[in-house]
């Protein structure tokens, strides 16, 4: 099944300042989508990615605050804007594959 | 609403004893269920998938899991474990998100579970 290369695997950021992250998936797919996992909380999807056109944000999630690329069907990005100390989290991207989905290793973001 | 939840924060198992990790859901027509497991500073890994058939599902490093219609449950086992299972286990169920008219994994609170030697 696909597998999918993710980084940055972790990193301290100011806050005000912006981190994109990357997944590079080994073959193509035709979604993505982004989770954000909070510290001891469960994973909660952030939004959908589909290629050659906008994402698609759940509820309380922003394009202003979490812009997503994808301009091709093995690659996204995730930023993540603006940021404060509540953006503290870990990020996962994740692509169907035949078993299911597999998933990014995540990033690890802390905003101080 | 569709969920799925994990009535477990923590599970402590001695090792070689047999473990159960409780998932229970809720969704509208036949479930996609899915079990993955996070070792810490790592992503998620696949452990097994029930989607239609033997309601025992086998799955890796010798985990399985009981699909439970009356009940609705679909619980993760195994029988011996061993140190190397502690990890963070989540209980999925594919939804439809309407939104992006695609389907996804909603996941339970996850459950620790802390094999002790």
């Amino acid at each position: 099944s696909a597998v999918i290369s993710q980084k940055p695997s972790r990193d301290i950021c100011q806050r005000g300042t912006s981190l994109t992250i990357q997944c590079q998936v080994d073959s193509q797919v035709t979604m993505m989508f982004w989770y954000r996992q909070q510290p001891g909380q469960s994973l909660t999807l952030i939004a959908t990615a589909n290629q050659g056109s906008e994402a698609t944000y759940e509820s309380g999630f922003v394009i202003d605050k979490f812009p997503i690329s994808r301009p091709n069907l093995t690659f996204s990005t995730l930023t993540v804007s603006n940021m404060s100390p509540e953006d503290s989290s870990i990020y996962l991207c994740s692509a169907p594959t035949p078993d299911g989905y597999t998933f990014g290793s995540g990033t690890r973001l802390t905003v101080v | 609403a569709q969920s799925v939840a994990q009535p477990e924060d923590q599970v402590n198992v001695a090792e070689g004893n047999p473990l159960t990790v409780k998932c229970t859901y809720s969704v509208s027509g036949n479930p996609y269920l899915f079990w993955y497991v996070q070792y810490p500073n790592r992503g998620l890994q696949f452990l097994l998938k029930y989607i239609t058939g033997d309601n025992l599902v086998k799955g890796s490093y010798g985990f399985e899991a009981e699909f439970n219609k009356s009940q609705t449950s679909f619980h993760l086992k195994k029988p011996s474990a061993l140190v190397s299972d502690s990890a963070l286990y989540f209980c999925a169920v594919r939804v439809l998100y309407s939104g992006a008219g695609s389907y996804q994994l909603t996941f339970g609170k996850g459950t620790k579970l802390s094999v002790i030697p």
